[in-house]
C-alpha cells in the first residue's frame, strides 16, 4: 500500500500570499496517478488537479500541481478568501487508491 | 445534472448490518468506475472500495476487507455497499464518487453529499 505524507500538516497565511502544499509518497506514484482535493467544512471534496499537474474542469489558473516519482505539491499562486479549506492528495495508481491525510489552509 | 445521491446510513449496533445505495444521475453509469470514501468525524478523507464498470475489477481497503461488499446495478444507475459485521471504528460520513473517465486508475470528479454511518450500542 502507498501511504502518503503531506505536510505542513496547517498553513496559516493571508489573503493574496502563496501557499505550497507539499505531499510525499512511500513508494513512486505510478504515471504521475497524483490528485489534489479541496473540501470546505460541511461540504464534499471538491477535485482540483489530477495527473499531478491538470486542473479539473472549472478551476482557475491560480492552482498548480507539480511533481512526479514520490515528491509532489499543490501551489496556490495568490490566495482567495474561498481558498481556505483543506487539501487532500490522493494517488490512484496502484489497485487500491489511498489519501493524504491534509493539509488545512486557515487565515493568519 | 450530473450527481450521485447517497442513501441509508443510519445509527447500527456493533456487529450489525447495513446497506447504502448511491443513485446516479445524467452521465451514463455504466460507463465509470465507482468508489465509496468514507470520513470520520473530524477526520480525512479514507479510501473504502471501488468497482468497475462491469463489476470484473473490484478493491477494498484492509480495514473492511471481508466485511463490506462492494456492488452496482447498472440497469437501475446504481451502486450499492453492504456493510457487515460493524464497528465503531466504521463510523463516518460515506461518500459515493464517480472515477473521472471510464478507467480504473483516474481520479474521483463528482462526489455525493453523503450518508451518516453511526455505529453505537
Amino acid at each position: 500500500e502507498i501511504v502518503l505524507t503531506q505536510s505542513p500538516g496547517t498553513l496559516s497565511l493571508s489573503p493574496g500570499e502563496r501557499a505550497t502544499l507539499s505531499c510525499r509518497a512511500s513508494q513512486s506514484v505510478s504515471s504521475r496517478y497524483l490528485a489534489w482535493y479541496q473540501q470546505k467544512p460541511g461540504r464534499s471534496p471538491r477535485l482540483l488537479i489530477y495527473g499531478a499537474s491538470t486542473r479539473a474542469t472549472g478551476i482557475p489558473g491560480r492552482f498548480t500541481g507539480s511533481g512526479s516519482g514520490t515528491d509532489f505539491t499543490l501551489t496556490v499562486s495568490r490566495l482567495e478568501p474561498e481558498d481556505f479549506a483543506v487539501y487532500y492528495c490522493q494517488q490512484y495508481g496502484s489497485s487500491e487508491f489511498t489519501f493524504g491525510p491534509g493539509t488545512k489552509v486557515d487565515i493568519k | 445534472e450530473v450527481q450521485v445521491v447517497e442513501s441509508g446510513g443510519g445509527l447500527v449496533q456493533p456487529g450489525g448490518s447495513l446497506r447504502l445505495s448511491c443513485a446516479a444521475t445524467g452521465f451514463i453509469f455504466d460507463a465509470y468506475v465507482m468508489h465509496w470514501v468514507r470520513q470520520a468525524p473530524g477526520k480525512g478523507l479514507e479510501w473504502v472500495s471501488s468497482i468497475s464498470w462491469d463489476s470484473g475489477t473490484i478493491a477494498y481497503a484492509d480495514s473492511v476487507k471481508g466485511r463490506f461488499t462492494i456492488s452496482r446495478d447498472n440497469a437501475r444507475n446504481s451502486l450499492y455497499l453492504q456493510m457487515n459485521s460493524l464497528r465503531p471504528e466504521d463510523t463516518a460520513l460515506y461518500y459515493c464518487a464517480r472515477a473521472y473517465t471510464s478507467g480504473w486508475n483516474c481520479a474521483f470528479d463528482i462526489w455525493g453529499q453523503g450518508t451518516v454511518v453511526t455505529v453505537s450500542s
